[in-house]
């Protein structure tokens, strides 16, 4: 079935650094969603993509639908403690119509 | 604004005995899904309902039966619960399937002994 490839799977950042990560795909997707997942919670929606091209930005956040459709990028600007937690992308595409998910990208923020 | 509920949130069962966990949400939405996470794999669709009165199978369906018989409340159950169902399960709901964003639940975490 559909895989996305997420990376890295945990980064180690000093408050106040920026952080980048990113989601390929083999196939094309025709939505690109980012959620962030707190301790004992569930998913959270950040941002949502809908065209290829498009760059949004939520706050500090900014994520971009990658121009070939197989990719997409989070970026967050002057990270801060509460950025703490795990981010997951996740597309839809294919004939199934099933949201597809990454594994996630741990991020924790030292103080 | 509740969104999604889940319950109960901390479930123990022992091998072989079964369980419903309940999935509400208060947005109207059509669509609803259950999913398992588990470390290492990602979020992973057991089923989901396109309607009230509908389901349909995930990619991890066996050992899982889920109804929809109204449209707020979509309801898993474990018949004969394993270890290997050990996980944590969230529900989630979206007004579209195919494009529109999923929201989830606060999940529940049940451990099979």
């Amino acid at each position: 079935g559909q895989q996305l490839n997420q990376s890295p799977q945990s980064m180690f950042i000093q408050e106040g650094e920026d952080v980048s990560m990113n989601c390929t795909s083999s196939s094309i997707f025709n939505t690109w969603l980012w959620y962030k997942q707190d301790p004992g919670e569930g998913p959270v929606l950040l941002i949502a993509l809908y065209k290829a091209g498009e760059l949004t930005s939520n706050g500090r956040l900014t994520a971009q639908f990658g121009i070939t459709r197989k990719d997409s990028f989070l970026n967050i600007s002057a990270s801060i403690p509460s950025d703490v937690g795990i981010y997951f992308c996740a597309g839809y595409g294919g004939s199934q119509g099933n949201l597809i998910f990454g594994k996630g990208t741990k991020l924790s923020v030292k103080p | 604004n509740a969104g999604v509920t889940q319950t109960p949130k901390f479930r123990v069962l022992k091998t072989g005995q079964s369980m419903t966990l309940l999935c509400a949400q208060d947005m109207n939405h059509e669509y609803m899904y259950w999913y398992r996470q588990d470390p290492g794999m990602g979020l992973r669709l057991i089923h989901y309902s396109v309607g009230e009165g509908t389901t349909a199978k995930g990619e991890v369906p066996d050992g899982y039966n889920v109804s929809r018989l109204k449209k707020q409340n979509f309801l898993l159950g474990l018949e004969s619960a394993a270890p290997s169902q050990t996980s944590v399960y969230f529900c989630a709901s979206s007004f579209l399937r195919d494009t529109q964003p999923q929201h989830f639940g606060d999940g529940t975490r049940l451990s099979i002994l």
